[in-house]
């Protein structure tokens, strides 16, 4: 199985912040990456497709990159409603398998 | 617009089989390419893919969950189902059904997912 794994798994920021999130993956995924944002409650909502593809729908603050084993997830302009946690897949094999979470909380 | 939904019992005596179905609607599950999954989350903790089911009823399990699994399709109804047997307090967890709908990829992206229920393993 290709292992996943998130860093930082939780942090505090302020309206207004850039922040970064990064996963990394236990082997080569080329750029089966995804990224989604989890609100208590609800399911996942799908953010980033292909490590940079904005999905329909999702603001411009949000972006991703990278390609390989390493790969980031930034946030702009940190919005009160992007207060939540993320979680990156990596979609290369099967078992598909899930980063462990980034918990973003207010500072 | 593809919508998802869960449906099943809520609590789950320990040994016994969980079964949960999902109902499609905004298209039909036996339209070609596509894969209808189940994905599992523990209370605060992190996401599990259970396996997948493709049109055609082939169908793809976790290795780490496989001997206990079984998905199957009912066309007549746009459902399919998950059955997992010998539970044990581990397999409490809110359980979802998602599909990569628009990608038709095995492994995602998952961009539509029902709403997802709580399955309690207690006696």
């Amino acid at each position: 199985d290709i292992q996943m794994t998130q860093s930082p798994s939780s942090l505090s920021a302020s309206v207004g912040d850039r922040l970064t999130i990064t996963c990394r993956a236990s082997q080569s995924i080329s750029s089966y990456l995804n990224w989604y944002q989890q609100k208590p409650g609800k399911a996942p909502k799908l953010l980033i497709y292909a490590a940079s593809s904005l999905q329909s729908g999702v603001p411009s603050r949000f972006s991703g990159s990278g390609s390989g084993t390493d790969f980031t997830l930034t946030i702009n302009s940190l919005q009160p409603e992007d207060f939540a946690t993320y979680y990156c897949q990596q979609s290369y094999s099967t078992p598909v398998t899930f980063g462990g979470g980034t918990k973003m909380e207010v500072k | 617009q593809l919508q998802l939904q869960e449906s099943g019992p809520g609590l789950v005596t320990p040994s016994e089989t969980l079964s949960l179905t999902c109902t499609v609607s905004g298209d039909s599950i036996s339209s070609s390419g596509y894969y209808w999954g189940w994905i599992r989350q523990p209370p605060g903790k992190g996401l599990e893919w259970i396996g997948s089911i493709y049109y055609n009823g082939i169908t793809y399990y976790n290795p780490s969950l496989k001997s206990r699994v079984t998905i199957y399709a009912d066309t007549s109804k746009n459902q399919f189902s998950l059955k997992l047997t010998s539970v044990t307090a581990a397999d409490t967890a809110v359980y979802y059904c998602a599909s990569p709908y628009t990608s038709g990829r095995l492994g995602g992206p998952f961009d539509y997912w029902g709403q997802g229920t709580l399955v309690t393993v207690s006696s």
